[in-house]
């Protein structure tokens, strides 16, 4: 078993909708949580970046972490085409440097 | 603020020959930087961990006498890939941490380099 689990996709959505990405993991140690997003042979860009449980708005984006499910969420508002990408969820404990990462979720938002 | 910058963009080189790859923190200093290795369709894997002043640590299968890593400056790292050979043709990526933000902030990322070797 994986230790970040991420649903590749595709997942199609309108030019409007709401869109929630997910990830599971399995180490409880796990308390710094990221959400990155990558275009097509781009870097990743780092979107959201959370502590613990709880809550974060950025703009149309807003990050989730539920560390009693071992569940992080990420919400687009008003998608929009420019969102198509994949996203990436990443995680690290306070004691290791090494990122995890989620094996990422192709978004496609049509016009 | 936060820029990685990773040249070059894309490079083709002939089996055989080495090839290197910089990696720039723009506006932070950073002791550490991270190699990335990403296939197509895949996540991002970690190859190695460049140290400033000091020998880079690689992940358990990476070669270190074929990807050899130099982090001469708290702004560049350089990644050589001696011997290239078709199958170390990949998506290389480089990021770093900032310093000044503290040990746990996030990493940011270069922009990639893609290596084709024929």
């Amino acid at each position: 078993q994986k230790e970040v689990e991420q649903d590749p996709g595709p997942l199609s959505v309108p030019e409007g909708a709401i869109v929630s990405l997910n990830c599971t993991y399995s180490n409880s140690a796990f308390q710094y949580f990221m959400w990155y997003r990558q275009y097509s042979r781009k870097g990743p860009e780092l979107l959201m970046y959370t502590y613990s449980s709880g809550n974060k708005e950025d703009g149309r984006f807003t990050a989730q972490v539920d560390k009693s499910s071992k569940y992080i969420s990420l919400f687009i508002r008003d998608s929009q085409p420019s969102d198509s990408a994949t996203y990436l969820c990443a995680m690290w404990t306070d004691s290791s440097y090494k990122l995890i990462f989620g094996s990422g979720t192709r978004l496609l938002v049509r016009p | 603020g936060a820029v990685v910058s990773q040249h070059p963009s894309w490079v083709i080189c002939k089996s055989g020959t080495s090839v290197k790859i910089e990696c720039r923190s723009l506006d932070f200093q950073a002791t550490t930087m991270f190699w990335y290795r990403q296939f197509p369709k895949q996540s991002l894997m970690l190859m190695a961990t460049s140290n400033e002043g000091s020998k880079a640590t690689y992940e358990q299968g990476v070669e270190k006498d074929k990807f050899l890593i130099n982090h001469a400056s708290l702004t560049l790292s350089t990644l050589t890939v001696t011997s290239a050979h078709p199958e170390d043709s990949s998506f290389y990526i480089c990021s770093a941490r900032d310093i000044g933000q503290g040990g746990n902030s996030p990493l940011h990322f270069g922009n990639g380099t893609r290596l084709t070797v024929t």
